[in-house]
């Protein structure tokens, strides 16, 4: 089975500042999707980022970016610019061919003003 | 797109009883939907995986007579739990996805349950 660790339950950033959430994954599959997915108070999940293993540039989506190294099978969040509104728990997940996605247990970030 | 509808979003029943909850794609064909569990400031716990058209298949440790799932279409899957107890009370997240290599799953708003 899949496993994902994030080894960071909790952390704070000063609102307009950078902070990075970590993931770690362990596989023996060579291809396979990673996800961050943020849950506000609301509990709403919500999906920040995609990356596919095959590709070797890091994706970004405006004030996210990841941190993606395959070789040794990280692959971390940085949210630049953080706003208060990015206040939530933030799940990283794993998905293979066995059509299942696997989920870390959550960093809780909070935004300070 | 790919928005996903869960109702309830929040049901309190007596211990006994059942309750249903509904989740729909409603601008996609959902393949594959799954159904978690999720506790106060833990992470998702994947109860079940539903394809359409047939038996879902259960997660170790999930009672499948208590927690009843139906794929009966490609928008549509119902978690069902019978005879509610206290100890069942908790959010439960209905996900689903179109079946795509790189798909997401999309989340329903989560439907919490309290069994009284």
């Amino acid at each position: 089975a899949q496993t994902v660790t994030q080894s960071q339950p909790e952390m704070s950033v000063q609102e307009a500042e950078t902070v990075t959430l970590s993931c770690t994954y362990d596989t023996s599959e060579s291809n396979y999707y990673l996800f961050w997915y943020k849950q506000p108070p609301s509990r709403q999940m919500i999906l920040v980022i995609r990356q596919e293993a095959y590709k070797q540039q890091n994706a970004t989506e405006n004030r996210f970016s990841v941190n993606f190294q395959k070789a040794a099978k990280s692959f971390s969040l940085k949210i630049s610019d953080s706003q208060l509104g990015d206040t939530a728990m933030y799940f990283c997940a794993f998905f293979s061919t066995g059509n299942q996605f696997y989920f870390g247990t959550g960093t809780s970030l909070t935004v300070i003003p | 797109g790919a928005v996903v509808s869960q109702h309830p979003s929040r049901v309190i029943c007596k211990s006994g009883t059942s309750v249903k909850i509904e989740c729909r794609s409603l601008d996609f064909q959902a393949t594959t939907m799954f159904w978690y569990r999720q506790f106060p400031k833990q992470s998702l716990m994947l109860m079940a995986t539903s394809n359409e058209g047939s038996k879902a298949t259960y997660e170790q440790g999930v009672e499948k007579d208590k927690f009843l799932i139906n794929h009966a279409s490609l928008t549509l899957s119902t978690l069902t739990v019978t005879s509610a107890h206290p100890e069942d009370s908790s959010f439960y997240i209905c996900s689903a996805r179109t079946g795509l290599g790189h798909s997401p799953l999309h989340f329903g708003n989560g439907t919490r349950l309290t069994v009284t």
